[in-house]
């Protein structure tokens, strides 16, 4: 069974940094891309990164571009969320998502997902 | 405003049959698949179509997936009242390079 744990949320100042962990088990994890997918309080689902099975691609929305990065850690099955330069709009429940392939154009959609941490920016 | 476009509502009494759009563009549902997503309150998205019309095996036959030129369409037959939720489509896009979702059509069960 695929297992996705989120770690590392909370409440942070505008402006500051937090990283986000998912532990992942039940699958082989260097075969699948990895993505993060966030929502906002009362809002829809936002994909806003994905990285290949190696951890030698990796995408993201403009609205994260220059201030978060994506990594992976395989011999630890674990993905990480580096954020910075944190804004009020980046409030929201982030949820560490599984690809359908390692590297495929088609491996960053999900088909398991975590069940979501909830990080708060507001001073 | 979401890259691909959902009615923000949707309702149907039981047993009824409702269909929810998710309308895109070349770049995206064009030549790409799309996904369906379901959302219990309170609970993470669950799968419910993948590659535009396939299910996965937990899911029942009652949800339909269908995809013709820039859009795409999720029905639901023979509707439940555990079928209220949140239901999202979700494409790759080419031009952005990353996966565009829809804005989630709400799905109440009169």
């Amino acid at each position: 069974e695929v297992q996705l744990l989120e770690s590392g949320g909370g409440l942070v100042q505008p402006g500051g940094s937090l990283r986000l962990s998912c532990a992942a088990s039940g699958f082989t994890f260097s075969s699948y891309a990895m993505s993060w997918v966030r929502q906002a309080p009362g809002k829809g689902l936002e994909w806003i990164s994905g990285i290949s099975g190696s951890g030698g691609s990796t995408y993201y929305a403009d609205s994260v571009k220059g201030r978060f990065t994506i990594s992976r850690d395989n011999s630890k099955n674990t993905l990480y969320l580096q954020m910075h330069s944190l804004r009020v709009e980046d409030t929201a429940v982030y949820y560490c998502a599984k690809g359908t392939d390692s590297s495929a154009w088609y491996a960053y959609y999900s088909d398991n997902w975590g069940q979501g941490i909830l990080v708060t920016v507001s001073s | 405003q979401s890259v691909l476009t959902q009615p923000p509502s949707a309702s149907g009494t039981p047993g009824q049959r409702v269909t929810i759009s998710c309308s895109g563009s070349s770049s995206n549902i064009g030549s790409n698949y799309v996904y369906w997503y379901q959302q219990l309150p309170g609970t993470a998205p669950k799968l419910l179509i993948y590659r535009n019309n396939q299910r996965p095996s937990a899911v029942p036959d009652r949800f339909y997936g269908s995809k013709s030129g820039t859009s795409a369409s999720l029905a639901i037959s023979g509707l439940r009242s555990e079928d209220e939720a949140d239901y999202y489509c979700a494409a790759w896009d080419d031009s952005l390079s990353g996966v565009v979702f829809g804005g989630g059509t709400k799905l109440t069960v009169l």
